[in-house]
Formats: C-alpha cells, structure tokens, sequence
C-alpha cells in the first residue's frame, strides 16, 4: 500500500504563478485534508472532504481552491501564488476520524 | 480557550529520564484522543490513540481524564530517538467536523 501519496516534494514559484499540489490515497478513506505548515508553527487546515464531490473549507481557505472528483484524489489549487503561501503542505485521510489521520510526506513549497 | 492546548516546551531531558506531557480539551463531549509525533521536517505519524481505561505502548502510556479534561503522555527511560514534536489530537465536534491538532510540544532527549 502507498498510502497517500503527494506530488511535488518540493516547489518554487514565483509571485503570480498558479501551480496544484496533488494528493492520492489508495485506502478508499472517504474523508481527506489538506493543511498547511509554517516554520515552528502547528498545522493549519485549508480545506477538507468527506467524500467525492463535497468539499469544505477549513481555518484559512483563501488563496486555494480544492476539488473532489474521485476518491482516490484530492488536488489543492494555488491561483496567482503570493510569499505568505511559502510554507509545507500536507494532505492527510481517514476511514473515520476515530481512527486518526494518515498524512503523505509534504510539498514544500517557496514563493518568491 | 483555544479547543485544544498544549505547552510548547522544549522539553529538554538526559537519556533514560521519564517525562510527561499534558494537553487540556475544551469540549467536554469529545469523544477521541491520539498522539501523534512529528519528526523536523516530517510528516505526523499516529503514535497512539488515547482510551478511556488508559493505554500502554512499550515506553509510552497515554491516559485520559475526562474530568478535567486533559490527556497525558508518559515517556519512560528516554532514547535520543524519542526527540520530535508531539501533537495531542482530539475529535471535538459530532458529524463530519475534522479533528483538532495542539500545536504541539518539543522534546529533545540529551546524551
């Protein structure tokens, strides 16, 4: 089993790019997560969805935009990339959330 | 008060010390607890869910008291590797509403 699986690991962008950080799971965990990571700082959710076709945003959506088609995939949007978006992306996913979460490996991303 | 909090530490101790976190809840109808532990640069990774009874893993043993609704983490006779960030996570709210992460606390095991 992969697990869940993000593409890039890693990322520079400059101010103004677009860019979708991609998130797969091959658990068939209904429920997925995205957060973001600041330097010493603790998660922070954007979005998440309880299942395909139902997403919702979370602590602080602006600046993202996520959809659920599948699934398996979970990709989060950055439109017009701005420096406070530097940060460590994770997506995360669970059956249920009484199980906890299983989270991929991150995207770090830079924008400059 | 914050939903979940946890003191930030750094917790910095000799190898083979015991020491404990806590993390204090503010909804008192949450129903799930874990630890999670998060290496630097890491993802988090579930170190163990947290039961009603109180749980043992090896070296760790997490409890619970619903009363004054905090949570413990126990870690006994300390390795280096035991040196990470540790997350108390809580299932706070009904339905689908995600869990909610402390910001964790440092630990770092000294030779």
């Amino acid at each position: 089993n992969a697990g869940v699986t993000q593409t890039p690991k890693f990322r520079i962008l400059k101010i103004g790019q677009s860019m979708t950080l991609q998130c797969t799971q091959d658990m068939n965990h209904n429920y997925m997560y995205w957060y973001r990571q600041d330097p010493g700082m603790g998660l922070k959710l954007i979005y998440y969805s309880v299942g395909a076709g139902i997403t919702d945003k979370g602590e602080v959506p602006n600046g993202y935009n996520v959809s659920r088609s599948t699934t398996e995939d979970f990709p989060l949007r950055l439109e017009l990339a701005a420096p406070s978006q530097t940060s460590v992306y994770f997506c995360a996913s669970t059956l249920d959330r009484d199980y906890g979460y299983t989270f991929g490996s991150g995207t770090r991303l830079t924008v400059v | 008060r914050k939903e979940v909090e946890q003191d930030p530490g750094p917790f910095n101790v000799p190898e083979g010390a015991t020491v404990a976190f806590n993390c204090t809840y503010s909804n008192s109808a949450s129903q799930s607890f874990f630890w999670y532990r998060q290496d630097c640069r890491k993802e988090p990774k579930l170190l163990m869910s947290v039961y009603s009874s109180g749980n043992e893993d090896g070296r760790f043993t997490a409890q619970l008291n619903r009363a004054s609704q905090y949570i413990s983490l126990l870690i006994r006779d300390s390795k280096l590797s035991d040196s990470a960030t540790y997350l108390c996570v809580v299932n706070s709210f009904s339905g689908n509403t995600p869990l909610v992460f402390g910001k964790g606390t440092r630990l770092s095991v000294i030779a």
